[in-house]
């Protein structure tokens, strides 16, 4: 049972450059949020969605675009990378619901992305 | 806004020195709150949740407790292992990020042999 998988795990791009981030989840997890790490900032909610072929604006969307076109996957885009995109990114999922555990964020190993 | 906020930001900490990490939070409406341990290079891996003003849970050497505007975590007796940085996030009832959760920054912990 892999649970999240985040590829790649680390990229350098140049400015204006693109590139699209994987997040893969074998739970049936209905939920799945994409964040960013910065030092003294925390985790930052990016872009979610709540099932396959939905995607919702986070609290720091500017720059990123998403797609949610099968259920286990949700790919987090940068069209012209930006310095100020250099980050951890985590992907997470979790199952719809108020019951015990259902709330329950699990997260990939995240991925490192430099942009020069 | 929800706001959650650590303290301290580090603590190091001798073997066997037990401590608290404190996490304070403003929130609409309590739905949980979770506290997340992490280790450098890899993502945040879950440890409790507690939903209610005078909730316990505790696995292992840690316990965390929560009041109306506060959780704590305790350490009793910390091994090296622990070193980890602990994240604290809260869950608002408002629904907002389809019920995503708001972090705080984290209190990085170092224990000493």
């Amino acid at each position: 049972n892999a649970g999240v998988t985040q590829t790649p795990k680390f990229r350098v791009l140049k400015t204006g450059q693109s590139m699209t981030l994987l997040c893969a989840q074998d739970m049936n997890h209905e939920y799945m949020y994409w964040y960013r790490q910065d030092p003294g900032m925390g985790l930052r909610l990016i872009h979610y969605s709540v099932g396959e072929g939905t995607t919702a604006k986070g609290e720091v969307p500017d720059g990123y675009n998403v797609s949610r076109l099968k259920k286990q996957n949700f790919l987090l885009g940068l069209e012209s990378a930006a310095p100020s995109q250099t980050s951890v990114y985590f992907c997470a999922s979790r199952r719809p619901g108020l019951l015990s555990g259902a709330n329950v964020l699990t997260f990939g190993a995240g991925s490192r992305l430099t942009v020069l | 806004e929800d706001q959650v906020t650590q303290s301290p930001e580090a603590l190091r900490l001798q073997e066997g020195e037990s401590s608290s990490l404190n996490c304070s939070y403003t929130v609409s409406g309590l739905r949980g709150l979770f506290w997340y341990r992490q280790d450098p290079g890899k993502g945040p891996e879950f440890l409790f949740t507690l939903y209610s003003a005078g909730e316990e849970k505790e696995k292992e050497r840690l316990k965390a407790t929560l009041t109306k505007k506060e959780s704590f975590l305790h350490i009793t007796a910390p091994k090296p292992e622990d070193s980890a940085t602990y994240l604290c996030a809260v869950q608002a009832s408002s629904g907002g990020g389809a019920d995503g959760l708001t972090f705080g920054k984290g209190t990085h912990l170092i224990i000493q042999p």
